[in-house]
């Protein structure tokens, strides 16, 4: 696609709710992040894949958190029996490929309200 | 472990004012640098980057950066800013570890 997408756009569960938030990075792209951004708290860190490598997973918060990345494109952030404080705007990236130097880019994101 | 300090959360700036926002690193060695920045309702964009070479950097919309190794700063300037700046800024690092760090932002705010 043109850009990075994220769907839902908006999303409110009540708490104790799973939940799914789907990122379709730039086509060719082989790197992928996801970072959560808290009001006050800037972006954090949440877990990065690259290629077939193994992902690295340091930033997930709790084991309610998780995430996969199919084929190499298409990857889901999964927050299970979610919590007050899991609401965030969810943020997705991707990047040609796994440089330093190389651009970020960032869709729209998902912001979850947890309630 | 590498980290990013945006020290102002909030700037106020009046339209046509320089503007310089400020931001330090934590590493070693010489980290890869961005600024992006965060529009009301739109996702983040690059505004510049630095790797090595020339440490003054110019990006896009005006925006240029300078990289000081002695005070391990990147701090972000423009000369003249416009009304339609107003956003949030956010200072980032890469140092190899493939992960950007990210700076908790600088909202700026411009009156008129």
């Amino acid at each position: 696609g043109a850009g990075v997408s994220q769907s839902p756009s908006n999303k409110v569960t009540e708490k104790g709710k799973d939940v799914e938030l789907r990122c379709d990075p730039i086509s060719g792209h082989t790197a992928l992040y996801w970072y959560r951004q808290s009001l006050g708290q800037g972006l954090e860190f949440l877990i990065y894949f690259q290629g077939n490598s193994a992902p690295d997973k340091s930033g997930l918060p709790s084991d309610r958190f998780s995430a996969e990345r199919t084929g190499g494109s298409v990857s889901t952030l999964t927050i299970q029996r979610t919590q007050q404080e899991d609401s965030a705007v969810y943020l997705c990236a991707s990047t040609r490929g796994g440089g330093m130097n190389t651009e970020a880019f960032f869709g729209q994101g998902t912001r979850l309200t947890v309630v | 472990a590498q980290s990013v300090t945006q020290p102002d959360i909030h700037i106020t700036v009046s339209e046509g004012a320089s503007l310089e926002l400020r931001c330090n690193y934590s590493y070693g060695a010489t980290p890869y640098l961005f600024w992006y920045v965060q529009s009301p309702g739109q996702g983040l964009q690059l505004l510049l980057k630095y790797f090595s070479g020339d440490t003054l950097v110019q990006g896009i919309k005006g925006f240029e950066a300078e990289f000081k190794r002695s005070q391990s700063s990147f701090n972000l300037r423009k000369p003249s800013v416009h009304w339609s700046d107003a956003a949030e800024y956010f200072c980032a690092v890469n140092t190899g570890f493939q992960k950007l760090v990210f700076g908790t932002g600088t909202r700026l705010l411009v009156s008129p």
